[in-house]
């Protein structure tokens, strides 16, 4: 069966520079969540979509932005990189009305070096 | 204020059922009760839900009582793969997401 999927799975920057996550979610799923998960530590919600329209805003720092597309990928821009933004960043995506149960990729870590 | 207040460690041994149980007070009329499990360096994986009384499926059982203000994830004969954080989540869904993970309880299972 189908799963999510991010790209890429391992991402490498300096501070300052910007980034791009990428997130496809599983086939006929609307909703697309991202979560940072620093080591040892719990996700943390970033940002939800429905229908391309943000629908629930968590701790995302200004510096990062999302979207996500009429094809329902997702991307997650990260721009002045930090080093305290090196995490592993998870995508998680679900239907409409199902939002607890949502299946999440295989994630993308992102070290800023 | 957490939504959820769950143990920070289990530990346990291959064979032995398992209990985790997770306190939210002011669940809402209608919120489901969500566990997920996450191996290191893995996302988080779907295990069970439910809204009252007892579900089970093929990996585990949640009980929740009548008053809905707490809920227990059973693990039967777990082994070592067991070994994970488990997150329990109350939420609508329905439209009203709310995926937001408190503090798991890592769960280590000995031999």
């Amino acid at each position: 069966a189908a799963g999510v999927i991010q790209s890429p799975r391992h991402l490498i920057k300096e501070k300052r520079e910007t980034a791009t996550l990428k997130c496809y979610p599983i086939p006929r799923h609307d909703t697309v969540y991202w979560y940072q998960q620093g080591p040892g530590q719990d996700p943390q919600f970033l940002i939800s979509f429905y229908e391309k329209m943000q629908s629930d805003k968590g701790s995302i720092p200004d510096r990062f932005s999302a979207q996500q597309f009429s094809d329902y990928h997702s991307e997650l821009n990260m721009s002045s990189l930090e080093l305290g933004d090196s995490a592993l960043y998870f995508c998680a995506s679900s239907l409409w009305g199902r939002e607890t149960e949502a299946f999440f990729g295989q994630g993308t870590r992102l070290t800023v070096v | 204020l957490a939504k959820t207040t769950q143990p920070i460690s289990m530990d346990s041994y291959e064979g032995q059922e398992v209990n985790i149980t997770c306190s939210h007070n002011n669940i809402a009329t209608n919120d489901y009760i969500t566990w997920y499990q996450q191996f290191p360096s893995q996302g988080p994986r779907f295990i069970i839900q439910g809204y009252k009384t007892k579900v089970t499926n093929e990996v585990a059982s949640l009980f929740i009582p009548a008053d809905r203000k707490s809920s227990t994830l059973s693990l039967p004969r777990v082994s070592l793969s067991d070994t994970a954080v488990y997150y329990c989540l109350v939420g609508e869904g329905r439209g009203n997401n709310d995926m937001r993970f408190g503090a798991g309880t890592r769960l280590t299972v000995k031999p």
